[in-house]
C-alpha cells in the first residue's frame, strides 16, 4: 500500500530564511503527489501536485516541490519565508487516478520574526 | 461556487448523545470524502462515495459512526452514541470524476467536535 512520511512534526525558520519540509513516499508504482496546506481554523488548500509531467513542480504563494525517484521523495521548499507561511502542511499521494489520496502526518510551519 | 460547506462549525455534546455532521459537495463533483483530525493521529480518511453510493469504509472507527448521502448534493456523518474519544475536526471534501487526483479534492472548514 502507498503511503507518505513527513520528517518533522514542526519546522521553525526566520523570515526570509529558505523553508524545507521533507517528504518521502512509499509506492511500488509511480505516484502522484500532492502538497496541501491548512491554515488555522480552515480546511486544506491545494499548493501543489506532481502527475507524472515535469518533476520540478511550482505552486502558489513561491512554493515548489521536487520529484526524486531515485530518492523517493517530493520535498517542498521555497526561497524565502514569509510570516504568512505559517501553517500545517500535508504531503499526501495516490497511486492512481482511480486511488484515493492518503495523507502524511503534517508538519507545523513556524516563521521566526 | 461557495465551495464544501459543512455544519455545524462547531458542536459541544454530551457523552452518549447522538451527533450529525452535515456536507454540502461543490455542484458536479461527484466523490465526497469524511475526513477526522486529530493531534494524535493525524488526517485519517473514515468514508469515501462515488455517485452517492459508498465506495469505501474502511476508515470507520466502530460500528457507532455511520455516514449516508442521499442525494448529489448533502451527506451526513453520525456518531451514536458519541464519545469523548471522538472529539476531533471532521473534514469533508469533494471532487470530480476519475481524474480526482489530478486536480486535488477541495476541503470544507471542517467541524471541531467536542464530546465532554
Amino acid at each position: 500500500a502507498q503511503s507518505v512520511t513527513q520528517l518533522g512534526s514542526h519546522v521553525s525558520v526566520s523570515e526570509g530564511a529558505l523553508v524545507l519540509l521533507r517528504c518521502n513516499y512509499s509506492s511500488s508504482v509511480p505516484p502522484y503527489l500532492f502538497w496541501y496546506v491548512q491554515y488555522p481554523n480552515q480546511g486544506l488548500q491545494l499548493l501543489l501536485k506532481y502527475t507524472s509531467a515535469a518533476t520540478l513542480v511550482k505552486g502558489i504563494n513561491g512554493f515548489e516541490a521536487e520529484f526524486k525517484k531515485s530518492e523517493t521523495s517530493f520535498h517542498l521548499t521555497k526561497p524565502s519565508a514569509h510570516m504568512s507561511d505559517a501553517a500545517e502542511y500535508f504531503c499526501a499521494v495516490s497511486l492512481n487516478r482511480d486511488d484515493k489520496i492518503i495523507f502524511g502526518k503534517g508538519t507545523r510551519l513556524h516563521i521566526l520574526p | 461556487d461557495a465551495g464544501v460547506i459543512q455544519s455545524p462549525r462547531h458542536e459541544v455534546t454530551e457523552m452518549g448523545q447522538e451527533v450529525t455532521l452535515r456536507c454540502k459537495p461543490i455542484s458536479g463533483h461527484d466523490y465526497l470524502f469524511w475526513y477526522r483530525q486529530t493531534m494524535m493521529r493525524g488526517l485519517e480518511l473514515l468514508i469515501y462515495f462515488n455517485n452517492n453510493v459508498p465506495i469505501d469504509d474502511s476508515g470507520m472507527p466502530e460500528d457507532r459512526f455511520s455516514a449516508k448521502m442521499p442525494n448529489a448534493s448533502f451527506s451526513t456523518l453520525k456518531i451514536q452514541p458519541s464519545e469523548p474519544r471522538d472529539s476531533a475536526v471532521y473534514f469533508c471534501a469533494s471532487s470530480f470524476g476519475r481524474d480526482a487526483p489530478l486536480y486535488g479534492y477541495t476541503f470544507g472548514s471542517g467541524t471541531r467536535l467536542t464530546v465532554v
